[in-house]
């Protein structure tokens, strides 16, 4: 169990770029979930795929953000066009299954996080 | 909707001393509660975690929380503070979806 890991895990870009995080979750995790963290704050939810399904889009913050997670495996977050309010911290996490090994799709285990500056 | 309430932006303890960092929610049904740490610059590592039974849950590093329903509180203790235990905290419930939803965050320094 090597844990989630993101690429990169910096990103300086100007504005009006399109930029592109990946994730690997924990292999056996079929649940993997997108943050955002800005300065000072929480996590913010963005979304989640089980297997390679996006359950949930709806807190994507624009139509400009968009995931994928093309064989149920890594994950792609792609912001395009971006702006300086983009900057921030995009976190990805990943949770097993009921019923491997007492798993719970609430217990999220979170990578390093990809650090976006937009100049 | 569900939410999570940490009032303490920022909390000084110094090193031996006891911690308590308060944590307050809201959702309508029996919660999923998590406590998280992060230090600068890095991700989120889980402290500890209650789903049921026992109302005092035991964690990593010396860390436990106890969940009181009527006061719709999860706070974390820890007997003695070590200068390593300086980093945010974070308090964070189950959400439809299973998503988290979290609290801003209580910073914790440490002095010596």
């Amino acid at each position: 169990d090597t844990g989630v890991s993101q690429n990169p895990r910096h990103k300086i870009t100007k504005r009006g770029q399109n930029v592109t995080f990946r994730c690997d979750p924990i292999s056996e995790h079929n649940r993997l979930y997108w943050y955002r963290q800005t300065l000072g704050q929480g996590p913010e939810f963005l979304t989640y795929f089980q297997n390679e399904a996006q359950l949930e889009k709806s807190r994507l913050l624009s139509d400009r953000f968009s995931a994928e997670r093309p064989k149920g495996s890594f994950s792609t977050l792609e912001i395009q066009r971006t702006e300086q309010g983009d900057s921030a911290m995009y976190l990805c996490a990943s949770s097993p299954p009921p019923g491997l090994a007492g798993g719970h799709y609430n217990e999220q285990f979170f990578g390093p996080g990809t650090r976006l500056t937009v100049l | 909707a569900q939410s999570v309430t940490q009032p303490d932006i920022h909390i000084t303890v110094s090193e031996g001393a006891s911690l308590e960092l308060r944590c307050n929610y809201s959702y309508g049904a029996t919660p999923y509660l998590f406590w998280y740490v992060q230090s600068p610059g890095q991700g989120l590592q889980l402290l500890l975690k209650y789903f049921s039974g026992d109302t005092l849950v035991q964690g990593i590093k010396g860390f436990e929380a106890e969940f009181k329903r009527s006061q719709s509180s999860f706070n974390l203790r820890k007997p003695s503070v070590h200068w390593s235990d300086a980093a945010e905290y974070f308090c964070a419930v189950g959400a439809e979806g299973n998503k988290l939803v979290f609290g801003a965050g209580t910073i914790l320094r440490v002095k010596s």
